[in-house]
C-alpha cells in the first residue's frame, strides 16, 4: 500500500540552527501539506502546496518557514533559526485532489534545545 | 479559518461498549472527516462525510452530520482495546485547501 514517508523520524537541534524535514508523498498525489502538533495539543495546519507553489498558509507559517519540492518526489519543510517553541511533531500529508482524504506520514519529531 | 472542537476531551470505556464522540464547528463546510491517531504516530483517515450527507457507516463506525447545528458525531460500536487512540474531527471549509483539526478526543478502551 502506498504511503507517505518522512525523514528524519527525530531531530534534535540547537536553538538558532536551521533544520530541513523531508517528505516523500504518495507518487500520484498532487497536493501536499505540512501540519504540526505540539506535544499533547491539537494538529495545526501550516501550509498547502500545489503545482509548485503555496496554495494556502496559516499564520504560523511566517518567514521562518519555507517549503520546496526540489525534485519530482521530495517535499521539504525548512525551518530557519529554530526557537524552543518550534519543538513539535511535524506531519507531512498528501492527497489526490484538493478535497477529500489526506494521507499522513508518521511524522518527524523536532526537539529544539 | 475555523476548527472542529471535539467533546469529550477524554473518554474511558470497557471493551464491548459503544463510544460516542462529538464535534462542533463554526462555519460552512464542504466535508467533515474523522481521523485516528495512535500515540506518537501519524493520523489515519477513518471516514469522510460530505455536507449534503446526514449519516455514513464504515464497519463499526457511524458518523452523523447536522449542518444546521454545525455538529457531527462519531460512534464506534462494540469497542475493542485496539480502538484506544485519539480521534480528531477535521473540517474542510469552502475555500477547500486545508483541513482544520480539533483538539481531539482521547479514547481508552479497557479489556
Amino acid at each position: 500500500e502506498p504511503e507517505v514517508t518522512q525523514t528524519p523520524s527525530h531531530q534534535v537541534t540547537q536553538m538558532g540552527q536551521e533544520v530541513i524535514l523531508r517528505c516523500v508523498p504518495i507518487s500520484n498525489h498532487l497536493y501536499f501539506y505540512w501540519y504540526r502538533q505540539i506535544l499533547g495539543q491539537k494538529v495545526e495546519f501550516l501550509v498547502s502546496f500545489y503545482n509548485n507553489e503555496i496554495s494556502e498558509k496559516s499564520e504560523i507559517f511566517d518567514d521562518q518557514f519555507s517549503v520546496e519540492r526540489p525534485d519530482g518526489s521530495n517535499f521539504t519543510l525548512k525551518i530557519r533559526s529554530t526557537k524552543l517553541e518550534d519543538s513539535a511533531m511535524y506531519f507531512c500529508a498528501s492527497s489526490e485532489s484538493n478535497t477529500g482524504e489526506l494521507f499522513f506520514g508518521e511524522g518527524s519529531r523536532l526537539t529544539v534545545l | 479559518s475555523q476548527q472542529g472542537e471535539e467533546d469529550p476531551q477524554a473518554l474511558s470505556i470497557q471493551e464491548g461498549e459503544n463510544a460516542t464522540m462529538n464535534c462542533s464547528y463554526k462555519t460552512s463546510i464542504n466535508n467533515l472527516q474523522w481521523y485516528r491517531q495512535n500515540s506518537g504516530r501519524g493520523l489515519v483517515h477513518l471516514i469522510l462525510i460530505r455536507s449534503n450527507e446526514r449519516e455514513k457507516h464504515s464497519g463499526r463506525l457511524r458518523v452523523t452530520l447536522d449542518t444546521s447545528k454545525k455538529s457531527s458525531s462519531l460512534l464506534i460500536t462494540a469497542s475493542r482495546a485496539a480502538d484506544t487512540a485519539s480521534y480528531f474531527c477535521a473540517t474542510e471549509d469552502l475555500s477547500g485547501y486545508a483541513l482544520n483539526f480539533g483538539k481531539g478526543t482521547s479514547l481508552l478502551v479497557t479489556p
